[in-house]
């Protein structure tokens, strides 16, 4: 079953303007973490922001918000203030925590989202 | 600090041939992944590592072997290439946060 859902294939925003990017996850394991990681053109992998299953506040790294719903098993990252060179690959990555966790604390991703941010 | 290293960055090979990817990290982590990402999807685990000396399958492990003979490094071979894995190859290390490599990108004709 897939552990991480990403709905939106495709995104446009215009430049200056903020834009959600959806993530649900989908985990039993009462400890976890959720990931945000950028992949522009370049190929290379870019993290951006961490939330972790405890935090009782969202994480927040410069223009970069999660809007994390536990009940909801919701991870949205918000884009504030969109900017040409945010124009990438967004994917949404869940790490789970247990001690038995039978893939040492490896990452699942979702399929990502395209965001084109236009001038 | 180089981060994680991968070599090599780009490789064409023949259905049949056989290949070692190696990816190097300098930050003492225990933690070490290999993923394969295709058009589309996001990237899937191939094999992990948690310590020097060990290994262990991920989601997709079929057709691939890996070593971790050093801390510092973690290679991927691949004993008889396919088509099917024409793809870009990422290795990761970690200690909380996954440090990605550069990518390779393997193309199997």
């Amino acid at each position: 079953a897939q552990k991480i859902t990403q709905t939106q294939p495709g995104m446009f925003v215009q430049e200056k303007e903020a834009v959600t990017l959806d993530c649900t996850y989908d985990t039993s394991d009462p400890s976890y973490g959720l990931f945000w990681y950028k992949q522009p053109s370049s190929g290379e992998m870019i993290f951006l922001i961490y939330q972790g299953s405890y935090d009782q506040q969202n994480a927040t790294e410069g223009r970069y918000s999660l809007n994390f719903q536990k009940a909801r098993k919701s991870a949205n990252l918000v884009i504030s203030a969109s900017q040409l060179g945010d124009s990438a690959m967004y994917f949404c990555a869940m790490r789970e925590g247990s001690s038995n966790s039978n893939s040492g604390y490896a990452l699942n991703f979702g399929k990502g989202t395209s965001l084109l941010v236009t001038p | 600090n180089a981060g994680v290293t991968q070599t090599p960055k780009f490789r064409v090979l023949k259905t049949g041939q056989s290949m070692t990817l190696l990816c190097a990290q300098d930050m003492n982590h225990e933690y070490m992944y290999w993923y394969r990402q295709d058009p589309g999807m996001g990237l899937r685990l191939i094999h992990y590592s948690v310590g020097e000396g060990t290994t262990a399958k991920g989601e997709v492990p079929d057709g691939y072997n890996v070593s971790r003979l050093k801390k510092q490094n973690f290679l991927l071979g691949l004993e008889s290439a396919a088509p099917s894995q024409t793809s870009v190859y990422f290795c990761a290390s970690s200690l909380g946060e996954q440090f990605f490599g550069p990518g390779t990108r393997l193309t199997v004709l």
